[in-house]
């Protein structure tokens, strides 16, 4: 069964928006990862945060850590058509990932 | 490209029939995954390999999978008796587990994905 769980499911903003996306999981885990994936590229790996790390930024990415609430959020500020994607937490639970549902990205322009 | 690789990148075939994928990991990489993805969904952990030897598989998995990874380089992800609900787009990601610390980043290829009719 899948352990990350993406909130929302699905977000449309506008072009130069902040969009924010939120994960839960039910273990300890080693570290958290975002992926992206389109219909053209398949899966890419975004950022990975270490279970004593609390916030880590990549770019326009920024992505949070509470290991008390079993919770990681991702934010993508100042959004581009490009973003448009699906966009996965994966929990490094000892020898492998375990994926959520994906949150659906929409960015209007 | 040294990305990871995969082959067939599509597949049509008819129920009942055996299928094999195929994927090529990043050289140095000495982990291999195999995932399942249907849409709408993340991955689904189906098998991963260290080096040569297979050392979980998801107790999902139905006897008909079985993958190999004989030298420890590409593997293969063979289907028998394919059933509709096969039907999917199936992953490989390799990667190198740091030593010292548990983390490691995956890296996916493009996908072959299975369509049984």
């Amino acid at each position: 069964s899948q352990q990350g769980e993406e909130d929302p499911q699905a977000l449309s903003i506008q072009e130069g928006e902040n969009a924010t996306m939120n994960c839960s999981y039910k273990t300890s885990i080693n570290n958290l990862q975002w992926y992206r994936q389109n219909s053209g590229r398949g899966l890419v790996h975004l950022i990975l945060i270490r279970s004593n790390e609390r916030e880590k930024h990549s770019g326009r990415l920024r992505v949070t850590l509470d290991t008390s609430k079993k919770s990681s959020s991702l934010l993508i500020t100042a959004s581009r058509a490009a973003d448009t994607a699906s966009y996965f937490c994966a929990v490094d639970s000892n020898y492998q990932l375990i994926w959520g549902a994906g949150t659906k990205l929409i960015i209007k322009p | 490209d040294t990305g990871v690789s995969q082959n067939p990148r599509h597949k049509i075939t008819k129920r009942g029939q055996n299928v094999t994928f195929r994927c090529d990991p990043i050289s140095e990489h000495n982990r291999l995954y195999w995932y399942r993805q249907t849409l709408g969904q993340g991955p689904e952990f189906l098998t991963y390999f260290q080096n040569e030897a297979q050392l979980e598989k998801s107790r999902l998995l139905s006897d008909r999978f079985s993958a190999e990874r004989p030298k420890g380089s590409f593997s293969t992800l063979e289907i028998q008796r394919t059933e509709q609900g096969d039907s999917a787009m199936y992953l490989c990601a390799s990667s190198t587990r740091e030593a010292g610390w548990l983390q490691e980043t995956q890296y996916f290829g493009p996908g072959t994905r299975l369509l049984v009719l």
